[in-house]
């Protein structure tokens, strides 16, 4: 089966450490990005990548970071720097240039830090 | 940039149909999506509408756009329980698909 998958679905941080969230798809899309989620917000974009090897910063990316090292990876690091990491986070690809082809979405992972 | 919004709850009976509501600001808006979120999931797509189109109908949904008034709208019909979930109004306007995401209406179908 085709399809973004993500984990762990729930994940639980100390104040002060990094984390690392997991997103793999097989639907051989170029595009990946990283959405985070609070209650009553829409989608906020924190990185996306077009290609492998390259990404940019969405519109809140202070405090995390991400690889894209192979087309169907796209790791999110949450940083200690990030001041309200608590969060539901989304995944999602999309075949570079065909805007048509939308955003394929992965079932989440929710960041607790406590 | 893309400003997206949506108002944040819609209670409906099982049956009756729902209408959903969503405005953007940016008219060079190409593509208009609608996602469903069930709780704890991920977004699903349902429906999708080019910026040349007026309407499209799918089964049991009904997208309407007012590219005028940048008014995009969803209607479903027959709703049923299964239908309660946070519904995503989002805008596309680059070749690539980055998206602006409204905060989601809430829909509650009651028996």
């Amino acid at each position: 089966d085709g399809g973004i998958t993500q984990s762990p679905k729930y994940l639980f941080r100390k104040e002060g450490q990094n984390v690392t969230l997991s997103c793999e798809q097989n639907l051989n899309h170029d595009a990946m990005y990283w959405y985070r989620q609070d209650p009553g917000q829409g989608l906020r974009l924190i990185y996306y990548s077009q290609i492998v090897n390259d990404f940019q910063k969405g519109d809140i990316a202070e405090g995390y970071s991400v690889s894209r090292e192979k087309k169907e990876s796209f790791p999110l690091t949450v940083t200690s720097a990030q001041k309200n990491p608590t969060a539901f986070y989304l995944c999602a690809s999309s075949t570079w240039g065909a805007t048509t082809d939308t955003q394929y979405f992965g079932p989440g992972t929710r960041l607790t830090v406590l | 940039g893309e400003d997206v919004e949506q108002s944040l709850f819609l209670s409906v009976r099982e049956g009756d149909s729902s209408v959903i509501n969503c405005t953007y600001t940016d008219s060079s808006s190409t593509y208009l999506y609608w996602y469903k979120q069930e709780p704890g999931a991920g977004l699903q797509l349902l429906t999708y509408i080019f910026s040349n189109m007026d309407m499209k109908q799918d089964q049991r949904l009904t997208v309407l756009l007012n590219k005028k008034d940048k008014h995009l709208s969803l209607r479903i019909a027959d709703t049923q329980t299964g239908d309660s979930a946070i519904y995503f109004c989002a805008a596309s306007t680059d070749s690539w698909g980055k998206f602006q995401f409204g905060a989601g209406t809430q829909v509650v179908v009651t028996p």
